[in-house]
């Protein structure tokens, strides 16, 4: 079974803080996205990252996907409360049915 | 940009019940469509993929007896949950991937509680 393992779990800042979320799997990944979900809604895809060693920026969010395409990372610099939500990477095996991951939940405290 | 809607977005019924769930791509044909499941706090489990004009596939542990998928049209897949009891309460997402099937979109979600 493929898992994608996220931490933190659960991330309470203060606004201006930055952040890192990790997603780590031992599986390789041929894409990997990331989604920011919040309560009652469906996630909505943030980046979709493909190549190993690849980074990619959005605005104050910045992702990176591993050069062996098992992990990722995603850092937000000068969190708002705006950012607050649930983070979900998501990984293609190569089948095009994503795996996600288990989920970080995050608190940006104005 | 790509819009999946799902109807409806809450459902409320009693146990021993069936209950369906519409998916619906609203601007583009969509082959393939997925079912997940979120419970609480948690992340989304794949349930199955929908396949038009084919029998839908179930990952391993989901009764295809109890959650019935209908893939009828390009825009189109339902999902029913037959006889619904109370653990079967959860969040039902539905994703749409486009025919160059490189990206999928989210519906709302349906949120189904079962007395």
């Amino acid at each position: 079974t493929q898992l994608l393992e996220q931490s933190p779990q659960f991330l309470s800042i203060q606004e201006g803080e930055n952040l890192t979320v990790y997603c780590n799997s031992s599986s390789v990944f041929s894409s990997l996205q990331w989604y920011r979900q919040e309560p009652g809604e469906g996630p909505v895809l943030l980046v979709t990252v493909v190549t190993g060693g690849e980074v990619k920026k959005l605005k104050r969010l910045t992702f990176q996907f591993g050069d062996a395409r098992k992990d990722s990372s995603l850092h937000i610099t000068a969190a708002q409360p705006g950012d607050t939500g649930l983070y979900l990477c998501a990984g293609d095996p190569g089948t095009y049915k994503y795996i996600f991951g288990t989920g970080t939940r995050l608190k940006v405290l104005a | 940009g790509a819009v999946v809607s799902q109807h409806p977005s809450w459902v409320i019924c009693k146990s021993g019940t069936s209950v369906k769930i519409e998916c619906r791509s609203l601007d583009f044909q969509a082959t393939t469509m997925f079912w997940y499941r979120q419970f609480p706090k948690q992340s989304l489990m794949l349930m199955a993929t929908s396949n038009e004009g084919s029998k839908a596939t179930y990952e391993q542990g989901v009764e295809k007896d109890k959650f019935l998928i209908n893939h009828a049209s390009l825009t189109l897949s339902t999902l029913t949950v037959t006889s619904a009891h109370p653990e079967d309460s959860s969040f039902y997402i539905c994703s749409a991937m486009g025919l160059a099937g490189d990206e999928q979109f989210f519906g709302p979600g349906t949120r189904l509680t079962v007395l």
